[in-house]
């Protein structure tokens, strides 16, 4: 199965800060990376697919890049909506997914 | 409008059976490509994918907990069903369904609100 490791589990941030995250896959999926966003007692909401791609309706301050292993979501400017926990997920092996261990975006 | 509700119990006693119920809407679980998922979030931890049913009722496990798991379908009800035996405390989590979709260039996911299942004797 394939891992997905994301880094840093946690981060402190301010309103208006540009923010990181980085996922790492234990093998190439190519560009077969989704990104989303669970606030607290919710499901999980799609932001990006295929690395890069914003789905429908997600605010373009988010965006995402990589490919083969290495891939990053980055938030261009925190907003008070924003603090939450996002997680990676490799579709390369579709149906059988995998989720990175979450990285939890906390206000400084 | 797409929609995905799961129901099942509250709460089960350590190696009983756990049996899930997702009852969707807005899509027919017979449409080609389709297919659903479940995947489950322990109480502060990440989420883990569990077992996947496509339209044709081809399906697909977790490497770890195969054992342990059924998924199947009725489509005449619209119902996804996730059998797992054998529960214990470990196994407390949140428990999604989820249509998940994939195609050429694009990719969808549809969540269900999750239901809470506490394995407790």
């Amino acid at each position: 199965d394939i891992q997905m490791t994301q880094s840093p589990s946690s981060l402190s941030a301010s309103v208006g800060d540009r923010v990181t995250i980085t996922c790492r896959a234990s093998q190439g999926i190519s560009n077969y990376l989704a990104w989303f966003q669970q606030k607290p007692g919710k499901a999980p909401k799609s932001l990006i697919y295929a690395a890069s791609s914003l789905q429908s309706g997600v605010p373009s301050k988010f965006s995402g890049s990589g490919s083969g292993t290495d891939f990053t979501l980055t938030i261009s400017s925190l907003q008070p909506e924003d603090f939450a926990t996002y997680y990676c997920q490799q579709y390369n092996s579709y149906p059988r997914v995998t989720f990175g261990g979450g990285t939890k975006v906390e206000i400084k | 409008q797409v929609t995905l509700k799961e129901s099942g119990p509250v709460l089960v006693k350590p190696t009983e059976t756990l049996t899930l119920t997702c009852t969707v809407s807005g899509f027919s679980l017979s449409n080609a490509r389709m297919g659903v998922s479940w995947i489950r979030q322990p109480p502060g931890k990440a989420l883990e994918w569990l077992a996947h049913i496509f339209s044709n009722d081809e399906k697909s496990y977790s490497t770890s907990l195969k054992s342990r798991l059924t998924i199947s379908k009725d489509t005449s009800k619209s119902q996804v069903v996730l059998t797992m035996t054998n529960m214990d405390p470990v196994d407390t989590a949140t428990y999604y369904c989820a249509r998940i979709r994939r195609g050429s260039g694009w990719y969808e996911v549809y969540w269900g609100q999750g239901t809470l299942v506490t394995v407790s004797s």
